[in-house]
C-alpha cells in the first residue's frame, strides 16, 4: 500500500459524459500527478500539481483540466468522453515537487 | 531526457537472480536512472534510482556502469511476486515528469 488512495476504483460512463476522478496524497506530500494509462499508448504523464498550483503538464487534452485543493486532494475532470478515453488513470505524489512517486491503485474508466 | 533500451521480456527461475538490463546511452551527467515496476495494472512502484554509484536497498540493486551508458537491476532472489513489468527511466535531476517505455516484462517461474 502506497498511502495513495484514489476513487472510485471503476467507473462506466457513455460518451459525451462528464466524470470526477479523485486523489488523496500520501500523508506529507505536496505535488500530485495524473497519468493515463491506455493498451495503445502506455503510461502517459498528463499534469502535476505542487502545492495547490500546476507545475508541469503533458500530453493531456484540452477536454481534461484538474485542480488540487488546499487539504492537496486532487480531482482530475475528464469531459466530452470519448471511447478512446478508455484507460487506467493513476494519481501518483510525492514530497517535493519532484522525487521518487508514489502511485495510487488507479481508477479503471470504461466509455460505452 | 534520454531514452532507454531495454529487452521486452526475460525469465527467471524462483529463488535465483534477476538481472534486468537497461541502455541509456545517450543520458546526460545531471541524469538519474530510475527504476519502477507495475505488477498487473497495479499502480507503478518505485524500485530504486542512482546517479552514478551502485546502489541498495531492501528490493534491489542497481549497478551503473562507470560510462553511465547502461545499468543492470538485480533481483537478488526472485520470488513469484516479482512478476511484472520493469521500466527503467533516465530523469533531469530536477523534473519532475516519468516517461514510461515499453519495459521489460519480467516472468519468475517456479
Amino acid at each position: 500500500d502506497s498511502g495513495v488512495t484514489q476513487t472510485p476504483k471503476h467507473l462506466i460512463t457513455a460518451t459525451g459524459q462528464r466524470v470526477t476522478l479523485r486523489c488523496s496524497p500520501r500523508s506529507g506530500d505536496l505535488s500530485v500527478y495524473w497519468y493515463q494509462q491506455s493498451l495503445d499508448q502506455g503510461l502517459q504523464f498528463l499534469i502535476q500539481y505542487y502545492n495547490g498550483e500546476e507545475r508541469a503538464k503533458g500530453n493531456i487534452l484540452e477536454r481534461f483540466s484538474a485542480q488540487q485543493f488546499p487539504d492537496l486532494h486532487s480531482e482530475l475532470n475528464l469531459s466530452s468522453l470519448e471511447l478512446g478515453d478508455s484507460a487506467l488513470y493513476f494519481c501518483a505524489s510525492s514530497v517535493g515537487p519532484f522525487g521518487n512517486q508514489y502511485f495510487g491503485p488507479g481508477t479503471r474508466l470504461l466509455v460505452l | 531526457d534520454a531514452k532507454t533500451t531495454q529487452p521486452p521480456s526475460m525469465d527467471c527461475a524462483e529463488g535465483r537472480a534477476a538481472n534486468l538490463p537497461c541502455n541509456h546511452s545517450t543520458i546526460s551527467g545531471n541524469e538519474y536512472v530510475y527504476w519502477y515496476r507495475q505488477i498487473h495494472s497495479q499502480g507503478p512502484q518505485y524500485i530504486i534510482h542512482g546517479l552514478k554509484n551502485n546502489e541498495t536497498n531492501e528490493m534491489a540493486s542497481l549497478i551503473i556502469t562507470e560510462d553511465r551508458k547502461s545499468s543492470t537491476l538485480i533481483l537478488p532472489h526472485a520470488t513469484l511476486r516479482d512478476t511484472a513489468v520493469y521500466y527503467c527511466i533516465v530523469i533531469k535531476d530536477g523534473s519532475e515528469k516519468l516517461v514510461f517505455g515499453k519495459g521489460t516484462k519480467l516472468t519468475v517461474n517456479p
